[in-house]
């Protein structure tokens, strides 16, 4: 099975800031990769399905990148509301695989 | 619009059974693929298995093979998602999840499911 390996495990960082989250896969998944945000008590919300296509609703400050291997997610200007936990996700040969999330805190 | 709302908390003791429903509605079931998440307390999230429409199977996650079974019923548009052999690691919030593609863009609200003797 694939592993995903998703870093950092937390974040802190201030609003308006440029926030980064890297997710790496152990084998080639192509661009089979989505980003979800989930906030405390809450489902997960898709935000980026693909790689790097931005979800109908979602603010353009969320953005992806990526393919193969390596794949990154960008809030470019953090906003108070952006504070959850994020998680990437991948498909692969019939199984799906979610990174270990990232916790975004305010500075 | 879809929606998914899905069955009450439930507590239950090692090695007992539990099954949580996923209710559709705004489409009906035939036209989904339907897949079950779960998160543990204070964890991250866990894919557990799902319908693949490619071949038109069921296709669970290897950790939860022989113990998960997921049903549906297309008369009453419900999905279901039955765990057996309950330990207390078990403990966990139980989504639904659909969406086009390999994401998964509706959820349903999460089931808590408590093992505890």
């Amino acid at each position: 099975d694939i592993q995903m390996t998703q870093s950092p495990s937390s974040l802190s960082a201030s609003v308006g800031d440029r926030v980064t989250i890297t997710c790496q896969a152990s084998q080639d998944i192509s661009n089979y990769l989505n980003w979800y945000q989930q906030k405390p008590g809450k489902a997960p919300k898709l935000l980026i399905y693909d790689a790097s296509n931005l979800e109908t609703g979602v603010p353009s400050r969320f953005s992806g990148s990526g393919s193969g291997t390596d794949f990154t997610f960008t809030i470019s200007s953090l906003q108070p509301e952006d504070i959850a936990t994020y998680y990437c996700q991948q498909y692969d040969n019939l199984q799906y695989t979610f990174g270990q999330g990232t916790k975004l805190e305010i500075k | 619009q879809v929606q998914l709302v899905q069955s009450g908390a439930e507590v239950k003791k090692p090695g007992a059974s539990v099954k949580v429903s996923c209710k559709v509605s705004g489409y009906t079931l035939t036209e989904l693929s339907m897949h079950w998440v779960r998160q543990a307390p204070g964890k991250g999230l866990e894919w557990m298995g799902g319908f693949d429409p490619e071949d038109g199977e069921t296709i669970y996650a290897q950790k939860f093979q022989g113990r998960v079974t997921m049903t549906e019923d297309t008369s009453t548009d419900t999905a279901y998602m039955e765990l057996s052999s309950l330990r207390s690691e078990d403990t966990a919030v139980y989504y639904c999840a659909t969406g086009a593609g390999y994401a998964f863009d509706i959820w349903g609200q999460g089931t808590m499911v408590t093992v505890s003797s």
